[in-house]
C-alpha cells in the first residue's frame, strides 16, 4: 500500500495565488521530502524536513510536518506559470529501509 | 556539476524481449535506487543498492534483476517483457547520511515502450 497519499490530486490556480498540497503517510519516518516533476522528466528535490522539525522554508516554499497526524503540507506562495508540474511527497521510513516511498502526487496547473 | 546519467533515454522492445537499462550515479554517492513510473502514476520503488550491495527490494517482478558494479554504475535487466512493463524507469542516487535517506538526485529516466 502507498506510504504517502496526497491531496488534492489536481489543483488549478491563477498566477500570483498560493497553492497548498497535502500529504499523509502511515509509518514513523526519519524525514519527509517534496519533489517536483515536469511532465515526463526526472524528479527534482525541493525540500526535506526531518521528523523533529515542524516547519521549513525555502524561497517561496513552506513545508509543515505534523508527526502526530502523520501529515505534511507544501505551500507555494505567489505561484508562477513555471510552477506548473506534479508535486510528490516521499518518506524515509524509520524502520530501517533503504528507499524513499512516494505518494500519489498533486498535479498543479498555474494559469498566467 | 555531474548529474545522474541514464541510458538509453528511449527504448522500444517487443514482447518477450530483454531490455537493459543503465544508470551512472553522481560520483561519491553510495546509494542507488530504481523506480518505475507508469503514465499518470507515482514512482514505484523497485530496488536499491548501498555500496554496491542490494539493500532493499520493492514489488519487482522475478523477470527483473539489477546489480551495481565496481565502478558504481547500475543496470536494470528486464526479461520476457510484457506490455505492462511500458513505463518510465528512473534511477536516483544519494548519500546516506546518519542512517537517513536524504536528498535523492534523479536521472532523466528511460522511457521503455513494449510493443
Amino acid at each position: 500500500s502507498q506510504q504517502g497519499e496526497e491531496d488534492p490530486q489536481a489543483l488549478s490556480i491563477q498566477e500570483g495565488e498560493n497553492a497548498t498540497m497535502n500529504c499523509s503517510y502511515k509509518t514513523s519516518i526519519n524525514n519527509l521530502q517534496w519533489y517536483r516533476q515536469n511532465s515526463g522528466r526526472g524528479l527534482v528535490h525541493l525540500i526535506l524536513i526531518r521528523s523533529n522539525e515542524r516547519e521549513k522554508h525555502s524561497g517561496r516554499l513552506r513545508v509543515t510536518l505534523d508527526t502526530s497526524k502523520k501529515s505534511s503540507s507544501l505551500l507555494i506562495t505567489a505561484s508562477r506559470a513555471a510552477d506548473t508540474a506534479s508535486y510528490f511527497c516521499a518518506t524515509d521510513a524509520s524502520y530501517n529501509t533503504d528507499k524513499l516511498i512516494f505518494g500519489t502526487g498533486t498535479r498543479l496547473q498555474v494559469f498566467p | 556539476a555531474a548529474g545522474v546519467i541514464q541510458s538509453p533515454r528511449h527504448l522500444i522492445k517487443e514482447k518477450r524481449e530483454t531490455a537493459t537499462l543503465k544508470c551512472y550515479p553522481i560520483p561519491r554517492h553510495d546509494t542507488v535506487y530504481w523506480y518505475q513510473q507508469g503514465p499518470g502514476q507515482d514512482p514505484q520503488f523497485l530496488i536499491s543498492f548501498y555500496e554496491k550491495m542490494q539493500s532493499d527490494k520493492g514489488s519487482i517482478p522475478d523477470r527483473f534483476s539489477a546489480q551495481q558494479f565496481s565502478d558504481y554504475h547500475s543496470e536494470l535487466n528486464m526479461s520476457s517483457l510484457e506490455l505492462g512493463d511500458s513505463a518510465l524507469y528512473f534511477c536516483a542516487s544519494s548519500l546516506l547520511t546518519r542512517g537517513e535517506n536524504t536528498e535523492a538526485f534523479f536521472g532523466q529516466g528511460t522511457r521503455l515502450t513494449v510493443v
